[in-house]
């Protein structure tokens, strides 16, 4: 079984230029997670996909990240414009109805 | 609001020794509590999850256990090996429509040959 596909790995930019990240989750999987996590730190909840919908967006900075899942599938989050705080890694994970989260390999990001 | 601690932040041992590794949780409402393994430049992979009704789970030779009333949890590795080197994790999850996983900072663990 394929496990959770992210892309870009990795990704340098400058402050005030947008990025976007890509997530295909585990074929089947309802549920779809986006976690920011920051060097020496665990990961942070971003946002929370119930097949397209949203379940969960409170801690995702609504002022210049944005995401979609379209079809309930593949996911894109979008960071614009990109501050340097906003360097970490992010980590796109599923889950179906069991209570394991399968996680991607992430996306690095550095912001100069 | 929850918050979850490990300690200790990194840890060396040498190869074959039983070691320990803690998470400690704020808000003991929980509905489960998780142990995730980090390696550099890698996502998590779910170790073992422990439900709240349940004081202990196994996988090889690694045991969780769960103590909800003192809002804790320990990771034990017992016969530790250097490819045991990572991050360890540990995250509380609570019920409702989110099934929110929080995260602790995790403990650096280093088997030396």
């Amino acid at each position: 079984e394929a496990g959770v596909a992210q892309s870009p790995r990795y990704k340098i930019i400058e402050k005030r230029q947008s990025v976007a990240f890509w997530c295909n989750p585990i074929s089947g999987h309802a549920t779809l997670y986006w976690y920011q996590q920051i060097l020496g730190q665990g990961p942070k909840l971003l946002i929370q996909f119930q097949n397209n919908g949203v379940v969960d967006d409170s801690q995702l900075p609504k002022d210049r990240f944005s995401a979609e899942r379209l079809k309930g599938v593949d996911s894109t989050l979008k960071i614009q414009p990109a501050k340097l705080e906003d360097s970490a890694v992010y980590l796109c994970a599923s889950r179906d109805f069991q209570e394991t989260q399968y996680f991607g390999p992430g996306t690095r990001l550095l912001v100069l | 609001k929850q918050e979850v601690t490990q300690i200790p932040a990194a840890l060396s041992v040498p190869e074959g020794e039983n070691l320990v590794l803690n998470c400690s949780f704020t808000d003991s409402a929980i509905y489960n509590l998780q142990w995730f393994r980090q390696d550099p430049g890698k996502g998590l992979t779910s170790l073992l999850l422990i439900q709240s009704s349940q004081r202990e789970q196994t996988s090889g030779r690694l045991n969780a256990s769960l103590d909800k009333s003192s809002g804790r949890s320990t990771l034990y590795i017992a016969a530790s090996q250097p490819g045991d080197s990572a991050t360890y994790l540990c995250a509380a999850q609570h019920g409702g429509a989110t099934n929110k996983l929080i995260f602790g900072t995790g403990t650096l663990l280093a088997v030396q040959p």
